[in-house]
């Protein structure tokens, strides 16, 4: 049932660094693409999300790149900082908003 | 308390008993989600209501898991005859519009079924 595939699994990335998260799609319905924050013990929380109609999309250091072709989408974090290490979740969903989520990929981010 | 409130945050039972996990939404947000997330997985789409009515049950993985949302509002997930393989953090989630895309997350409920 994994309809999202991401990669790596970990990351860890040096203070300054940037980091780069990549996520994979099978279903073509598919419309909206977010990825979220989770730190341990916490829900997970909306950090920056894109449709289709762009290929990407930039807020502040976090920035989606989408490619509708591949079927692929990644995160990059520039400037990478110790506060943003926690576990990033990338997801999709279509019209009928059941969104999937992908398997996770825990950052640490190395002062 | 504006965010989406869930009950209990911890439970411990036994092998074969009965769970009720309650979810309380944002106030006004139409869809609310249920998801289960074991420890290093990304989280397990469950069910998914919209209004009263559940609008996507294809995630429940077996009739021993049931869900409802009577008033449109609160949500309890049901977990029967529970397996030491249920233990997992339950999560719900609420959004505004089912359009929007947007997800609200708790903080989950932790199960541990011994």
């Amino acid at each position: 049932q994994q309809q999202v595939k991401q990669s790596p699994q970990s990351l860890i990335v040096q203070k300054g660094g940037i980091s780069i998260i990549n996520c994979a799609y099978e279903n073509t319905a598919f419309d909206y693409f977010p990825w979220y924050q989770q730190f341990p013990g916490k829900g997970p929380a909306l950090l920056i999300a894109i449709r289709p109609d762009v290929s990407e999309k930039k807020e502040g250091r976090f920035t989606i790149s989408f490619n509708k072709s591949a079927k692929q989408f990644s995160l990059h974090i520039m400037d990478s900082q110790p506060g943003d290490s926690a576990t990033y979740f990338c997801a999709a969903s279509g019209n009928n908003n059941d969104m999937r989520f992908g398997a996770g990929t825990r950052l640490t981010v190395k002062p | 308390g504006a965010g989406v409130s869930q009950t209990p945050s911890n439970k411990v039972t036994e092998k074969g008993k009965y769970v009720e996990l309650r979810c309380d939404p944002i106030s006004g947000h139409t869809a609310l989600y249920w998801y289960r997330q074991s420890l290093g997985q990304g989280p397990e789409f469950l069910i998914y209501f919209q209004g009263t009515g559940a609008a996507d049950d294809s995630g429940l993985p077996n009739d021993r898991f049931f869900a409802v949302r009577p008033e449109g509002s609160v949500s309890t997930l049901k977990i029967q005859r529970t397996e030491r393989g249920d233990s997992a953090v339950y999560l719900c989630a609420s959004s505004p519009s089912w359009k929007t895309g947007e997800l609200f997350f708790g903080e989950g409920s932790r199960l541990t079924v011994l």
